[in-house]
């Protein structure tokens, strides 16, 4: 069992859906992000949770909403998306600052393989 | 910024071959450095680290050296199988918690 786990692994959704995707990590870390992983393209950091609050957000359209209820889950809610919002969105989590590893290893999720219609 | 400048794919190899796969970086301070290996159809997992300079990575027949004087931790292994194909990212993290990724080295090991 992997320690970051994603739901659901496939979505088709169309441009006016509502949908989420969901992360959860069983490792106690205390930082979540998500990336996008298009094809072609770089992995892109889309959002950074650390301790529940958000710390990061670069520049990512308004239609792509994160909530982190707890240290353990973080979602992304996704409404009237794009067809060029089709990807690998990935979940990963850390530890960062003095109370664990300092190293800043991440651990992913196997994704969320996004198609917007 | 940070930046981490890695080899263009992609690298095509025979099984047995040996890889060397470069990767360069930019940094403030005293970064750690990673390889990360994603097989197809999964997400991104560690492949090895070092911490501080002069280190070596290892595993699973892997290594790279953190080179502080060359600002590089090339990743190498001496003969490639089949199951080594998959895209490689090399990565950087700073204190800070943010990490830099490489564009990705796609490896393709053929029978």
């Amino acid at each position: 069992e992997t320690g970051v786990t994603q739901t659901p692994r496939h979505l088709v959704m169309g441009m006016t859906n509502k949908k989420s995707l969901k992360c959860e990590q069983h490792l106690g870390h205390n930082a979540m992000y998500w990336y996008k992983q298009s094809a072609k393209k770089p992995l892109e950091l889309m959002f950074v949770y650390s301790l529940e609050e958000r710390v990061e957000n670069n520049s990512v359209p308004s239609r792509f909403s994160p909530e982190c209820p707890n240290s353990s889950h973080l979602f992304l809610h996704l409404h009237t998306l794009q067809p060029e919002d089709s990807a690998l969105y990935l979940c990963a989590s850390s530890q960062v600052g003095l109370a664990g590893g300092r190293s800043g290893e991440l651990f992913f999720g196997e994704g969320s393989r996004l198609t917007v219609l | 910024g940070n930046s981490v400048t890695q080899m263009e794919g992609p690298v095509t190899l025979s099984e047995e071959a040996f890889l060397t796969i470069n990767c360069t970086y930019t940094a403030t301070g005293y970064p750690s450095l990673f390889w990360y290996v994603q097989y197809p159809g999964e997400g991104l997992q560690l492949l090895l680290k070092a911490t501080k300079a002069d280190d070596k990575g290892s595993n699973k027949g892997f290594e790279a050296t953190y080179r502080k004087e060359t600002t590089s931790f090339h990743l190498e292994k001496g003969s490639v199988q089949v199951s080594d194909s998959a895209v490689y990212f090399c990565a950087l993290n700073t204190n800070a918690g943010k990490s830099t990724f490489g564009d990705g080295t796609t490896l393709t090991v053929k029978p």
